[in-house]
């Protein structure tokens, strides 16, 4: 079975750019989660799709949003980047079906790593 | 901050000594999950433990969850240069949020 795959791996982009990463989550798992690691913040939760439905977000500006296709396929965007924003951006799948309760373990790609200039 | 504490923040002992790495947190859980992650790669599951148990074992792996304490651990026995790597453990909260710690970075020399 194929790992979630994260594209693309490394990424370099200019303040007040936007950026569009993409998951691609283990077969059969509907929900997918996105994360952003920075040596300073640590990880720190984005949001999750269940569905093609945001269940859960933490807490990000408006600039991160992302969306959840038919074939649970997951895109995240960042718009007007900032340099902050520069960090290790993970993504996991899962077979969480119950909002809220996360009782089955996370499948995590090796995300993309966004540098911004 | 919602984050609870790990520690130590850095351990480096030599191979085929135990490792004990501690997680305190602040508010209820569903469950507690422990994930190691590589240098610049994703996270690996390795035990996820309810909120009404109190040990899990795996190989050499034995988690232990205190909720009167909101506490848990993860003990690595036999430790092998493999298992370098960091340590997070990770809290579900009821609002549907995850809550990481901030790690504790291994080191197990050979």
């Amino acid at each position: 079975k194929a790992g979630v795959t994260q594209t693309p791996r490394y990424l370099i982009k200019t303040r007040g750019q936007q950026v569009t990463l993409s998951c691609s989550p283990i077969s059969g798992h509907r929900s997918v989660s996105w994360y952003q690691q920075t040596p300073g913040q640590g990880l720190q939760f984005l949001f999750e799709y269940f569905s093609e439905t945001q269940r859960n977000k933490g807490n990000f500006p408006g600039r991160f949003s992302g969306r959840q296709f038919s074939n649970s396929r997951s895109e995240m965007n960042v718009s007007t980047l900032e340099l902050g924003d520069s960090a290790l951006y993970l993504c996991a799948s899962s077979f969480n079906t119950q909002a809220a309760s996360y009782n089955s373990p996370l499948h995590f790609g090796n995300g993309t790593r966004l540098t911004v200039t | 901050s919602q984050q609870g504490e790990e520690d130590p923040q850095a351990l480096s002992i030599q191979e085929g000594e135990n490792a004990t790495m501690n997680c305190s947190y602040k508010t209820s859980i569903n469950n507690l999950q422990w994930y190691r992650q590589n240098s610049g790669r994703g996270l690996v599951h390795l035990i996820l433990i309810r909120s009404n148990e109190r040990e899990k074992h795996s190989g050499r792996l034995r988690v232990t969850l205190d909720t009167s304490k909101k506490s848990s651990s993860l003990l690595i026995t036999a430790s092998r240069a493999a298992d370098t790597a960091s340590y997070f453990c990770v809290r579900s909260s009821n609002t549907g949020k995850l809550i990481f710690g901030q790690g504790t970075t291994l080191q197990v020399k050979p």
